[in-house]
């Protein structure tokens, strides 16, 4: 019954290579996100995604590059890792619409991502 | 862009008293305020949020307050136990038209002695 989840939920790596975090949600949203948080806990967007389409690209390096092959899902895709890269990436969802009305972003578990 | 300021970043509390979290935004344009709690290894909860339109919301020890004018909205803990300790950030939204990101303060790290 899991509403976000994320895998894997650690990752340790090398520097310069080439990594994926994946994001599923099962309820129903719309709208997914990738929120980094660094190790002063401050959390970043980075991006966000309605229905497959990219809505939010917060001046994140293109080594980053977020897939969404339908809505329930949002994969992180990291290339050339560095050591500055190492984090907690979140991914979030909700139910949002152009009408307004603001709801809940559900957060997933979060990834620790170690880039050595 | 908007950016959000929260403060303080450390906060003790005896367990039974009050705690109060204080965060400003920049653009008045941000109409809604989430807060959420972190406890630590685990993710973010919303715990109560408000909207442009409201000055005050409570849920039973929880309360948020708003001054538009000021821009500025506060967090309330009353009679607090000790598994209200964690993370708690507060964060601003300009809606749909800026993707409805959140913005986040820096968070304040709650901790209440028993």
């Amino acid at each position: 019954d899991t509403a976000v989840s994320q895998t894997p939920k650690y990752l340790v790596t090398q520097m310069g290579n080439d990594k994926s975090i994946k994001c599923e949600q099962n309820l129903g949203h719309d709208t997914m996100y990738w929120y980094k948080q660094d190790s002063k806990k401050f959390l970043k967007i980075m991006f966000s995604y309605n229905n497959k389409e990219l809505i939010i690209n917060e001046t994140v390096p293109n080594r980053f590059s977020p897939k969404s092959p339908d809505k329930a899902h949002l994969n992180l895709h990291i290339n050339s890792l560095e050591l500055g890269d190492s984090a907690v990436y979140f991914c979030a969802s909700s139910q949002d619409s152009p009408s307004g009305g603001y709801n809940e972003q559900f957060f997933g578990p979060g990834t620790r991502l170690t880039v050595l | 862009g908007e950016n959000v300021e929260q403060h303080p970043s450390t906060l003790s509390v005896q367990e039974g008293d009050s705690a109060v979290i204080k965060c400003t935004y920049s653009d008045s344009a941000s109409n809604y305020f989430p807060w959420y709690k972190q406890e630590l290894g685990k993710r973010p909860q919303l715990i109560i949020d408000i909207r442009s339109n409201v000055g005050e919301k409570k849920d039973q020890r929880i309360a948020v307050t708003l001054n538009k004018t000021a821009k500025h909205f506060s967090l309330h803990i009353t009679e607090t136990q000790p598994e209200d300790s964690a993370v708690y950030f507060c964060a601003a939204s300009m809606g749909w038209e800026y993707g409805n990101k959140l913005v986040f303060g820096a968070g304040t790290i709650l901790r209440v002695k028993s």
